[in-house]
């Protein structure tokens, strides 16, 4: 079945520390990838994608991804945390077959330790 | 201006009320979404506007009923809700919806939903 899988639903990490977020689809072919945040009462925010051509790509606050095609995994990075990224993390895929139709994992909530 | 707003940000309602959410968008945006987002979980994919038509319904059920009045604006109507229909409703806008599937959506803020 097609599916969409964040294997951490809690990670804690200690400021300054790095950080990696897990990502795993399962796909015939490789949708569109995405990465979202969630601070507590809000919407989400986009952070980065990825839709082809170079398998590392960076996003905002400082936030970067790696597309591995054997792996069918799309891991977030940051090298070092600030108390200001916990939150909830989503990975979501669109299929080319299906845009508009957004499915999210179920998310990681991150917490960051002083 | 790159802000999707809602009106209200917390709603309470009872069983036998009717009530409606609203979404705008000044982006230009010709997609337009709404997700429905349980405690500690994802977003789940209601309705997809597309050029102000109906693209995509979710199997949701009637007692919901979007409405698209112009580009800039969405609509959620609400009647005779469940308490299991208690959530925080998301609107999000994208460039489009249709071609690609490639375009960012962004969110708005959402609105806290509580059935009584």
């Amino acid at each position: 079945a097609q599916s969409v899988t964040q294997p951490d639903i809690h990670i804690t990490v200690s400021e300054g520390a790095s950080l990696e977020l897990r990502c795993n689809y399962s796909y015939g072919a490789t949708p569109y990838l995405f990465w979202y945040v969630q601070s507590p009462g809000q919407g989400l925010q986009l952070l980065l994608k990825y839709f082809s051509g170079d398998t590392l790509v960076q996003g905002i606050k400082g936030f970067e991804a790696e597309f591995k095609r054997s792996q069918s995994s799309f891991n977030l990075r940051k090298p070092s945390v600030h108390w200001s990224d916990a939150a909830e993390y989503f990975c979501a895929v669109v299929l080319n077959t299906n845009a508009g139709k957004s499915t999210f994992g179920d998310g990681t909530t991150l917490t960051v330790k002083p | 201006d790159t802000e999707v707003t809602q009106t209200p940000k917390h709603l309470v309602m009872g069983m036998t009320n009717k009530k409606s959410l609203k979404c705008e968008q000044h982006m230009g945006h010709r997609a337009m979404y709404w997700y429905k987002q349980k405690a500690k979980k994802p977003p789940e994919l209601m309705f997809v506007y597309s050029y102000e038509k109906l693209s995509i319904n979710e199997s949701v059920p009637s007692r919901f009923s979007p409405e698209c009045p112009n580009s800039s604006l969405l609509n959620l109507h609400l009647h005779a809700l469940q308490p299991e229909d208690s959530a925080l409703y998301l609107c999000a806008s994208s460039q489009e919806s249709g071609s690609s599937g490639r375009d960012e959506q962004f969110f708005g803020p959402g609105t806290r939903l509580t059935v009584l």
